[in-house]
């Protein structure tokens, strides 16, 4: 099993649909929690960084719970220009060195 | 630069040629990764440098890679006798100190080894 999970998709949403993905952790242990957004071909781009009492950025909205081990990215309204494979991203262990295990990553496709 | 910057951009090997692929981090960045991205698949971690020290290279998946970063700056990470599963994009990644943020990314050397 994977020390990061995601769902690959892809997820096909029509514009202005509410998307949800979810990504799973083992390590209990990891203490930050990240959502990057890559486009093909591209490098990943810190998209937001995901605290304990959830947060919001625009259309974005970052959970996370603990408990269960997963961490979940929100978009709503989402337009043609969200579309882009989303990588979940946690800290290894307790590690403050700042290494990141990433998830597969999530494709979603928004169409018109 | 404004930004992690890395060159090649592109770089096609022969089977068994060496590669070397450089990385320059944002000005005054203390840390440094390295990460290797399949086709398909999420970052995988290499290596980390905190300055000029190597503290983690726990990813590396085999001696033939080495990376180094003589001077806390620079850095650069040599593949020896490539293999064709060395094809991947080499992402180099900074950041101000380790801590617990999250970093910017360079634009990747996309190997392909032939």
């Amino acid at each position: 099993r994977k020390e990061v999970e995601q769902d690959p998709g892809p997820f096909n949403v029509p514009e202005g649909a509410t998307v949800a993905f979810n990504c799973t952790y083992s390590n209990s242990a990891s203490q930050s929690f990240f959502w990057y957004r890559q486009d093909c071909r591209k490098e990943p781009k810190l998209l937001m960084s995901v605290y304990s009492s959830g947060n919001e950025d625009g259309r974005f909205t970052a959970q996370l719970n603990r408990a269960s081990q997963y961490i979940s990215l929100l978009i709503r309204d989402s337009k043609l220009s969200d579309s882009a494979t989303y990588l979940c991203a946690v800290t290894h262990g307790s590690s403050n060195t700042g290494k990141l295990i990433f998830g597969q990553g999530t494709t979603l496709q928004v169409k018109p | 630069g404004a930004g992690v910057s890395q060159s090649p951009r592109y770089k096609v090997a022969k089977r068994g040629q060496d590669v070397a692929l450089r990385c320059d981090p944002i000005s005054g960045h203390v840390s440094l990764f390295w990460y290797q991205q399949a086709l398909g698949q999420g970052p995988e971690f290499l290596t980390y440098f905190q300055n000029e020290a190597q503290l983690d290279k726990s990813g590396l998946p085999s001696d033939r890679f080495f990376a180094e970063r003589p001077e806390g700056s620079v850095s650069t990470l040599k593949i020896q006798r490539t293999q064709q599963e060395d094809s991947a994009v080499y992402l180099c990644a900074s950041s101000r100190t380790g801590g617990s943020g999250g970093y910017t990314f360079g634009s990747g050397t996309r190997l392909t080894v032939v």
